[in-house]
């Protein structure tokens, strides 16, 4: 079966400190995988996506890393701040007969001064 | 660009009764998405529009859901004979196209419960 799944736990790390959440998918063949942020309360927002042909992509203090074989990508916050705590949602966005974008169930990322 | 207004923000009806959702995409964006989204869940696709064709509808979407986007700009959805299940925050989407790929913005939403 068509399956995306997020780190299960919440994530608690230290301000200054690297975060780093997965997501693992199987039985799909994206041609994007993006990541949004959401907040309480409020609709996802868009951070950044990389293609399949891509190993990985950087922008800010964000990067991710995308690898088509083990059906993976790894999202990194370097320098986390508490300011970045959220509910942090991979997206495969689908290429068939119709596009769809399919979100996996989020990683709630806490960081602690 | 206003961004993606969704209304009401906030929705409280008895069991049985019919609601109505309304979403307006940012003008330029061609593309609107409905999902569904649960306490803890990621937003679960229910349906979605180019202009005012409705492409595809999941098989979660059961018969008392439908969806319009009468000249391609907003769109409602309505929900007939709610259930207790039915309760969710309901998020509306448009699509700004970015070398192929569906980036969704997202509006704020609109939360459901049924008593």
């Amino acid at each position: 079966s068509q399956k995306i799944e997020q780190n299960s736990e919440a994530l608690n790390i230290q301000e200054g400190k690297t975060a780093t959440l997965t997501c693992n998918y199987t039985n799909y063949s994206p041609a994007y995988l993006q990541w949004y942020r959401q907040d309480p309360g409020r609709g996802p927002v868009f951070l950044l996506l990389i293609r399949e042909n891509e190993k990985e992509k950087r922008k800010e203090r964000l990067k991710v890393t995308f690898d088509t074989t083990l059906k993976q990508s790894l999202f990194h916050i370097t320098a986390s701040q508490p300011a970045d705590s959220a509910t942090y949602l991979c997206a495969l966005d689908i290429k068939t007969s119709y596009d769809k974008v399919i979100f996996g169930p989020g990683t709630s990322l806490s960081v602690i001064p | 660009d206003t961004g993606v207004s969704q209304d009401p923000r906030h929705k409280i009806t008895k069991r049985g009764q019919n609601v109505t959702f309304r979403c307006d995409p940012i003008s330029e964006h061609n593309r609107l998405y409905w999902y569904r989204q649960t306490l803890g869940q990621g937003p679960e696709f229910l349906t979605y529009f180019q202009n005012e064709a409705q492409l595809e509808k999941s098989r979660l979407l059961s018969d008392r859901f439908s969806a319009e986007r009468p000249k391609g700009s907003f769109s409602t959805l309505e929900i007939q004979r709610t259930e207790q299940g039915d309760s969710a925050m309901y998020l509306c989407a448009s699509r700004k196209q970015i070398t192929g790929a569906n980036v969704l913005t997202f509006g704020a939403g609109s939360r459901l419960t049924v008593l």
